[in-house]
Parts: structure tokens; sequence; C-alpha cells
């Protein structure tokens, strides 16, 4: 069975300094990954999928097969980045569309 | 973008009592919702995914006789969850996915999720 490992609850970091959320995943087949965020009172959203190869908001995920991992980078964070990030994992075949989430991670900007 | 409502958004019940969560996709067609459980602090579980026209898939240890869904059309899905006890009590999501969208992946679209507390 797949799974995906976030390993920080909580990330804080200052206005305009580089983060990175980490995300493992562990999947014997080609899955895909995706970052969804949730911001204070709002609903989960699509952030971005490592198909689309997209940098949103200023994030960008690489797909590292060899290291099974997908991080979410971010080279000059922002307050309003402050949120709850998840990765997520669509195995893809019979499993299409069925997402596996990891714990979250709560990003927290400080000015 | 595509909205999913839930309706409640929270409710309280009795124990014992049944409680059903509507998901409904405002202004595209889904054939596939998706239901999921969070707990406080933790992560998303997919609980079953909800097709239309046929029977629900529920992921290994739920209950199907206890989380009751039903997909009557493209554009609304219910959990029912039955005879309540206070371990039900979590937050609920729905997600579903646009049938006619042209992108290569069909992307999901989440609920706001619905509050459930069993007394």
């Amino acid at each position: 069975a797949q799974r995906v490992t976030q390993p920080e609850k909580l990330l804080s970091v200052f206005k305009g300094a580089p983060v990175e959320l980490k995300c493992n995943y562990s999947y014997s087949g080609s899955p895909e990954l995706f970052w969804y965020v949730q911001y204070s009172r709002q609903r989960l959203q699509l952030l971005l999928r490592h198909i689309s190869r997209e940098s949103i908001k200023g994030f960008t995920a690489d797909l590292n097969k060899g290291e099974t991992s997908f991080h979410l980078k971010k080279p000059f964070a922002q307050e309003e980045d402050s949120a709850m990030y998840y990765c997520a994992l669509d195995a893809g075949g019979t499993s299409y569309g069925k997402l596996t989430f990891g714990q979250g991670t709560i990003l927290t900007v400080h000015p | 973008g595509a909205v999913v409502s839930q309706h409640p958004s929270w409710v309280i019940c009795k124990s014992g009592t049944s409680v059903k969560i509507e998901c409904r996709s405002l202004d595209f067609q889904a054939t596939t919702m998706f239901w999921y459980r969070q707990f406080p602090k933790q992560s998303l579980m997919l609980m079953a995914t909800s097709n239309e026209g046929s029977k629900a898939t529920y992921e290994q240890g739920v209950e199907k006789d206890k989380f009751l869904i039903n997909h009557a059309s493209l554009t609304l899905s219910t959990l029912t969850v039955t005879s309540a006890h206070p371990e039900d009590s979590s937050f609920y999501i729905c997600s579903a996915r646009d049938f006619l969208a042209q992108s290569s992946y069909n992307e999901q679209f989440f609920g706001p999720g619905t509050r459930l507390t069993v007394l």
C-alpha cells in the first residue's frame, strides 16, 4: 500500500526566508504527486501537481523518484503563505483519483 | 473554479441517531465523489469512493453498513452515518471530480467539510 510522510508537523520561517516542506512517499509504481494547501478557515485546494511542472504562488516541487520525495520549495516566503500544507499521492490504475494524504505541515511565516 | 458544497456545515446529534451529510457539485457534473474523514490535527483518510448510479466502494476498515453512501445524481452524493456514536465524531470532507474537464488530470475539488459531534 502507498504511504505519504511529511516529517514536519510545524515549520516556522521569517518573511523573505526560503522554505522547504518535505514529503516522502512509498509506492512501488509510478504515482502522481500533489501538494494541497488549506488556508485558515478555508477548504482544501490544489496548489500544484508534479505532472504540470509549474510554479504556483512562487512554489515549486520536483518529483525525485530515486529518493521518492516531492519536497515543496519557495525561495522567499511571504506571510500569506502561512497555512496547512498536505502532500498527496494518487496511485493511478484502479485507484485513480483516490488520494493518500500525508499528515500535513503547518507553515507559519513570521513578519 | 469548480465549487463543491456540503450541508450541513456542522451537526450535533444524540448517540444512536442517524445523520445525513450532503455533498453537491454546484457548477459541474461529478461521476465520482470521494468521502474523507479527518480527526483533529490529523490527516485526511479516504473512506469511500462514491460512483453515480452504482454502489460505493469502501476503503479497508470502513464499515459500509455504518456509513451509507448514495450518489443518486451527477451533482449529489450523500453520506449517512447510521446509529451514530461518540467515536464517529469527526470532520467529514467530500471531494468531486469534474467529469467533463479537459485537463489531463481531473482535478478534485473539495467541499468545506462537515463537523459531526455525537453526544
